[in-house]
């Protein structure tokens, strides 16, 4: 399984939105609605903030949203504050009992 | 509360043998499938193996498949990661990370991960 596409870097100032996008294939983003997104700050485990494209778990801020679009999947956070600043990743089912895949990752700025 | 402890990281040298742990509590650990992720210095998250509920299927990443093995231990609540043949490029932070019922579900807790380091 190749890792999914998501771009190096986003930014954005306190208050404004940002949108980070992860494109997979028809066997995984496109095939399935089980796109997950997960923080990480520096040294720490990554958390899950968004689950089956646009679910949101317990505690989690609704700030944060998640969509898809064929074989693209988004991540939004809106109302940026400087704690959202992390490493943001994409990961999906792949079908059958195979291991998921995750996006390179995608390092968001507060400026 | 749901914690998950890795434990097992260090230092060795090439084509040796290291095996990793990673205790459950707070869960039902019986219902949850467990995962394995592993993270090289600066670089993203890879998945490494996943185990079913019961133990009685696995499945890993090409890098490691022939080399490394996850099996779980109900009475302890414990899941491994037995390593062998390790490479260079098997050094990397290993995460250990709770599954769903299912493959499909997401990962919803995660422990604080346990450094390998393979190096002459």
């Amino acid at each position: 399984q190749s890792a999914l596409t998501q771009p190096p870097s986003a930014s954005g100032s306190p208050g404004q939105s940002v949108t980070i996008s992860c494109t997979g294939t028809s066997s995984d983003v496109g095939g399935y609605n089980f796109v997950s997104w997960y923080q990480q700050h520096p040294g720490k485990a990554p958390k899950l903030m968004i689950y089956e494209v646009n679910k949101r778990p317990s505690g989690v801020p609704d700030r944060f949203s998640g969509s898809k679009s064929g074989n693209t999947a988004s991540l939004t956070v809106s109302g940026l504050q400087a704690e959202d600043e992390a490493d943001y990743y994409c990961s999906s089912y792949a079908g059958g009992n195979n291991l998921g895949v995750f996006g390179g990752g995608t390092k968001l700025t507060v400026l | 509360e749901v914690q998950l402890v890795e434990s097992g990281g260090d230092l060795v040298q090439p084509g040796g043998s290291l095996r990793l742990s990673c205790a459950a509590s707070g869960f039902r650990f019986i219902d949850h499938w467990m995962h394995w992720v592993r993270q090289a210095p600066g670089k993203g998250l890879v998945w490494v193996s996943r185990i079913n509920s019961d133990g009685s299927d696995t499945s890993y990443a090409d890098s490691v498949k022939g080399r490394f093995t996850t099996s779980r231990d109900t009475a302890r609540d414990t899941v491994y990661l037995q390593m062998s043949s390790l490479r260079v490029e098997d050094t990397a932070v290993y995460y250990c990370a709770r599954g769903g019922h299912y493959n499909n579900d997401p990962n919803d807790y995660w422990g604080p991960g346990t450094l390998v380091t393979v190096s002459a």
